[in-house]
């Protein structure tokens, strides 16, 4: 069965450069989810899309910005990169979200990018 | 502000050793509780649980949410080395049209022969 697809699954970036990771989620998904993991650390939730709208917003940093198109895909982009922003950064998708979708659905991860900054 | 916590942090046993992991949370309109086992790559998703008392099973592994203590459990019986991984538990949470999952940080598992 299709998976949540992200790309490139590796990346190296210097200090103060953009980069741009893309997230295809399961077929008929509406919902994709973007998650930030240091080095040692759990991941921390950045920011969600539902129908191609943002629908919450954790700690994603004013330097990232993020999108959903109309063929449900997203893209992370990141600006001014620093040290720091080395991380591995999953997107996940789902199908439905919101009060009363009922609580069935699952979320689906991708296999993450991997994002070094020199 | 949402919390979910994992105990213990580590634990190492041996092949075929009984292991329980523990999950506590505190959030704000509960939805539901995933485990998840995370080797060097994504994690992957193990249960979804939303009613308490009810266990779920896969294989060796197994899960019970108690939604009066606000906690989950994760059993793995007759443990293997491939079991070897951390084990994320997450908190789905909704409020209004917003929805995220916060994540504990894990319990790393080290099965030895």
């Amino acid at each position: 069965a299709a998976g949540v697809i992200q790309s490139p699954r590796h990346l190296i970036k210097e200090k103060r450069e953009t980069a741009t990771l893309k997230c295809y989620p399961i077929p008929r998904h509406d919902t994709v989810y973007w998650y930030q993991q240091g080095p040692g650390q759990d991941p921390q939730f950045l920011i969600s899309f539902y129908e191609k709208m943002q629908s919450d917003k954790g700690s994603i940093p004013d330097r990232f910005s993020a999108q959903q198109f109309s063929d449900y895909h997203s893209e992370l982009n990141m600006s001014s990169l620093e040290l720091g922003d080395s991380a591995l950064y999953f997107c996940a998708s789902s199908l439905g979200h919101g009060v009363g979708r009922g609580s069935g659905n699952t979320i689906y991860f991708g296999e993450g990018s991997w994002l070094t900054v020199v | 502000e949402d919390k979910v916590v994992q105990s213990p942090l580590s634990l190492v046993v041996h092949e075929g050793d009984t292991v329980t992991l523990n999950c506590s949370y505190e959030v704000t309109n509960f939805r539901s509780l995933l485990w998840y086992k995370q080797e060097k790559k994504a994690p992957t998703f193990l249960f979804m649980l939303t009613s308490s008392g009810i266990e779920k099973k896969s294989g060796r592994l197994s899960s019970i949410l108690d939604k009066k203590e606000l906690s989950s459990i994760l059993n793995i019986t007759a443990t293997q080395t491939g079991d070897s991984a951390i084990y994320l538990c997450a908190v789905e949470a909704s409020g209004g049209s917003n929805y995220k999952l916060t994540f504990g940080k894990g319990t790393l598992l080290t099965v030895n022969p």
